[in-house]
């Protein structure tokens, strides 16, 4: 039964570049979140995406915009990239509909901008 | 962004002994959970919370939901070297919410040999 998967698993960047981060949610979970986590804090929602679309969203620009796929897989996008985007970005799946569904979070990809 | 205060944010303890530590927010919350997280690694879901008062343990954890619902403690007991890690601890305002959560900024629990 595979867990949450992300790759890439590290990610060096330049300012004002774009990336791309992707996630396989968990067998059978229909829902992705997106956080960030930067060094030596907690992880910071990003969004939500359910039937690919944006359920929620957390206090983030618009630099930063998601995908969810058919499948259920989803991409964050990062846009003009800034020094402060450094940090590790965690996806995390779960069940919709389900009551008291926890979150289940992949090992992240440590982005660093340069 | 808001974050939940735990505390300590750092404890260093001898193997065996108990652990305690706490985490406090501004408003209520009606889900609590507590994660661990070690190096490297995204946070796994240790003990999940979901009413006033409950006291819930998953083998030498021990969490409970504070009655004013603006706080939460977890206890390690007998402590052993894989405790050894990052512990957050987690939020919603809604019972079983999953969306939006708010997480603490963490306590780093180290084992002195």
């Amino acid at each position: 039964d595979a867990g949450v998967t992300q790759s890439p698993t590290h990610l060096i960047k330049t300012r004002g570049q774009q990336v791309t981060l992707r996630c396989s949610p968990k067998s059978g979970h229909d829902t992705v979140s997106w956080y960030q986590q930067a060094l030596g804090q907690g992880p910071q929602f990003i969004f939500q995406y359910y039937e690919e679309e944006e359920r929620q969203r957390g206090n983030f620009p618009d630099r930063f915009s998601g995908h969810q796929f058919p499948n259920y897989s989803s991409e964050l996008n990062v846009n003009a990239l800034l020094l402060g985007d450094s940090a590790l970005y965690l996806c995390a799946s779960s069940l919709s509909g389900t009551v008291n569904s926890p979150l289940h979070f992949g090992n992240g990809t440590r982005l660093t901008v340069t | 962004g808001q974050q939940l205060n735990q505390s300590p944010q750092s404890m260093f303890i001898q193997e065996g002994e108990d652990v305690s530590m706490n985490c406090t927010s501004s408003s209520i919350f009606n889900t609590w959970l507590w994660y661990k997280q070690d190096p490297g690694e995204g946070p796994v879901l240790l003990i999940a919370l979901y009413k006033a008062g409950e006291l819930t343990s998953n083998g030498r954890l021990t969490a409970q939901f504070g009655i004013t619902r603006k706080d939460s403690f977890l206890n390690i007991s007998a402590s052993i070297p894989s405790d050894v890690g990052i512990y957050f601890c987690a939020g919603h305002p809604w019972v079983g919410g999953n969306e939006k959560l708010t997480f603490g900024t963490g306590t780093r629990l180290t084992i002195i040999p």
